[in-house]
């Protein structure tokens, strides 16, 4: 029962590098979701997915990009990285619809450090 | 849009004392909240949420929450605190239509760090 697994767990990366993270769930969830965490500001949604093909901007989408071609897989891509890009992400799933449905679920988290 | 604050950064409380942690949210419609729990350097897992019916929702770990459409508000409470609750907290909020339809986006407070007491 994997649920959603996310892939690096930790990651250093140079000014300017890029670099995918990864994630997957196996629920068949139709919405997919990343989100950055810094201190004191709460988990802020980079962008999200309601399927396969579509794609939509959160509120800090600047640097990051994604794209979803599978239901399974929702990668964020950091195109030149910066030390602002410095957080932890987490990607989350959940089913569109009604009521209890609707739970989100979180992967593990990767930790980025952006020098 | 919607919006969450949790007013309080950081709590300290005894081992065995009771527990209140505060939200309130921004959102024009009935909307669909959670609280989930954070753990040192792990992922969030669900503490319990409120999509209708009854306000009085009850969770894991002997955790419930309170909505008060009229305060806009959703509180956790816990009776006796155990050395375990020792966490960040976040409370969050998903839009849905008036079909009670969820979006699926979640917009979270800021978060509240627990700390207990021996």
């Amino acid at each position: 029962n994997a649920g959603v697994t996310q892939t690096p767990k930790f990651q250093v990366l140079k000014t300017g590098q890029s670099m995918t993270l990864q994630c997957a769930q196996d629920m068949n969830h139709e919405y997919m979701s990343w989100y950055r965490q810094d201190p004191g500001m709460g988990l802020r949604l980079i962008h999200y997915s309601v399927g396969a093909g579509i794609t939509d901007q959160g509120e800090v989408p600047n640097g990051y990009n994604v794209s979803r071609s599978t239901t399974e897989d929702f990668p964020l891509r950091l195109l030149s990285a910066a030390p602002s890009q410095t957080s932890v992400y987490f990607c989350a799933s959940s089913s569109l619809g009604t009521g209890r449905n609707t739970e989100a679920f979180f992967g593990q988290g990767t930790r980025l450090t952006v020098v | 849009a919607q919006s969450v604050t949790q007013p309080d950064i950081h709590i300290t409380v005894s081992e065995g004392a009771s527990l209140e942690l505060r939200c309130n949210y921004s959102y024009g419609a009935t909307p669909y909240l959670f609280w989930y729990v954070q753990s040192p350097g792990q992922g969030l897992q669900l503490l319990l949420k409120y999509f209708s019916g009854d306000t009085l929702v009850q969770g894991i770990k002997g955790f419930e929450a309170e909505f008060k459409r009229s305060q806009s508000s959703f509180n956790l409470r816990k009776p006796s605190v155990h050395w375990s609750d020792a966490a960040e907290y976040f409370c969050a909020v998903a839009a849905a239509n008036a079909g009670g339809t969820s979006y699926g986006k979640l917009t979270f407070g800021q978060g509240t760090i627990l700390t207990v007491h021996p």
